[in-house]
């Protein structure tokens, strides 16, 4: 059974850092380019950041470009999202989606809620 | 960037009724690389179609996808209890960033 397991968020000021961490199990992790979608409150979804299988490619929303940087270890099943230089703005839940090519964004975390607030 | 404009914003319809939601795109999509998503509250999304008219693992026949181009629609043939729900389209083809529209609610009339 394929699981992704978000980690790390919590409260933290404006201006401050923060590392979110997904575990994922049940598939093999190096098959698959992973990406981070965040939702603000009562808000839609936002795409945030794209990392492909190896780390060969790398992408974020304009919006974080500068600030949140992915990374993954896949000895360890992991992905990874620094966050520096948080705002208000970046108040969200942030889900990782396995990212399946033509399959679209095929299996999502239970998120894990980043609240920017002073 | 490719901006989706999902419409209606809410739709409020019975059990067993029909529901038709729209998708349009500014640019139109590359290979249809359009998915659709159903979110409950407090849940992650959950994919149930993709390349704009393939339904998803375990999603039931009464979901369809259809269009092309910049026009989507999602059809829910006759709406049971658990499908009241927000529903997304997301643009995933081409280079990123990959967009959602805005959502659609489907409530109890």
């Amino acid at each position: 059974e394929v699981q992704l397991v978000e980690s790390g968020g919590h409260l933290v000021q404006p201006g401050g850092s923060l590392r979110l961490s997904c575990a994922a199990s049940g598939f093999t992790f190096t098959d698959f380019s992973m990406n981070w979608v965040r939702q603000a409150p009562g808000k839609g979804l936002e795409w945030v950041s794209y990392i492909s299988s190896r780390s060969s490619d790398i992408f974020y929303a304009d919006s974080v470009k500068g600030r949140f940087t992915i990374s993954r270890d896949n000895a360890k099943n992991s992905l990874f999202l620094q966050m520096n230089s948080l705002r208000v703005e970046d108040t969200a839940v942030y889900y990782c989606a396995r990212d399946n090519g033509y399959l679209s964004f095929d299996f999502w975390g239970q998120g894990s809620l980043v609240t920017v607030s002073s | 960037e490719i901006v989706l404009t999902q419409s209606p914003g809410t739709l409020s319809l019975s059990l067993g009724e029909r529901a038709t939601l729209s998708c349009r795109a500014s640019q139109s999509v590359s290979s249809n690389y359009l998915a659709w998503f159903q979110q409950k509250p407090g849940q992650a999304p959950r994919l149930l179609i993709y390349g704009a008219s393939i339904r998803a693992t375990g999603i039931p026949d009464r979901f369809s996808g259809s269009g092309s181009g910049t026009d989507f629609t999602l059809t829910i043939s006759r709406l049971e209890p658990e499908d009241f729900a927000v529903y997304y389209c997301q643009n995933y083809g081409g280079s990123p960033p990959w967009t959602f529209g805005q959502g659609t609610k489907v409530e109890v009339k």
